[in-house]
């Protein structure tokens, strides 16, 4: 099983949708995770972490959390072509030491 | 302004010349990491380090070296570079606490080929 699971899309959805991104991962030791924005050829781009159960907002992006779960999730609300790109989830494992990318889902946003 | 710098951006090389690709960060952070990136492989880590002479493998260390003299700069050298090793390379940095390193900034990339 691999550390960190994502489903590589691409997921569509029209302008002005909310777009739902998943994540889920293995180590149950894990305590930080963090959402990584990567436009193609670009380098990968830190847009929200979150380190407690429960959503944490910021902007149009809301992270929930569930560590009983084992589950990580980002919402973009109102989503824009601009949001058209790769997002990352990352989990820390091994008490911190190592930070794990899952494979990233393409998210396509139609105008 | 804040960053990781990285280079060089591109690299074409052949099998077995030995190379080293350059990583800076001016934040002063103790967390250094380089990671590869493959498609539908995603970001796979090489070597990390927590600080100056303290340094770890990740998930893919075969056939890299890193070494951590100085708090900013952590080199990433392929003693004898193989086709296998063609990717995009990336160098990240952190700060670090008990909770482990915080969210990277990233450097730039650098698109290495091997031929």
């Amino acid at each position: 099983q691999k550390e960190v699971e994502q489903n590589s899309g691409p997921l569509s959805v029209p302008e002005g949708a909310i777009a739902s991104l998943n994540c889920t991962y293995s180590d149950r030791g894990s305590q930080s995770f963090f959402w990584y924005r990567q436009y193609s050829g670009k380098s990968p781009e830190l847009i929200m972490s979150i380190y407690s159960n429960g959503d944490k907002e910021d902007g149009r992006f809301t992270a929930q959390l569930n560590k009983a779960s084992q589950y990580v999730s980002l919402l973009i609300r109102d989503s824009q072509p601009s949001d058209s790109a790769t997002y990352l989830c990352a989990v820390n494992v091994e008490y911190g030491n190592k930070l794990v990318f899952g494979a990233g889902t393409i998210l396509r946003v139609k105008s | 302004e804040a960053q990781v710098t990285q280079n060089p951006r591109y690299l074409i090389t052949v099998t077995g010349k030995k190379l080293t690709v350059t990583c800076s960060q001016n934040m002063n952070h103790e967390y250094m990491s380089w990671y590869r990136q493959d498609p539908g492989l995603g970001l796979r880590q090489i070597y990390y380090s927590m600080n100056v002479e303290v340094t770890d493998k990740g998930d893919v260390p075969e056939g890299y070296k890193v070494s951590r003299k100085e708090k900013r700069n952590f080199p990433l050298i392929l003693e004898s570079p193989s086709p296998n090793q063609t990717s995009l390379y990336f160098c990240a940095s952190s700060t670090y606490s008990g909770q482990g390193a915080y969210g990277y900034t990233f450097g730039s990339g650098t698109r290495l080929t091997v031929v």
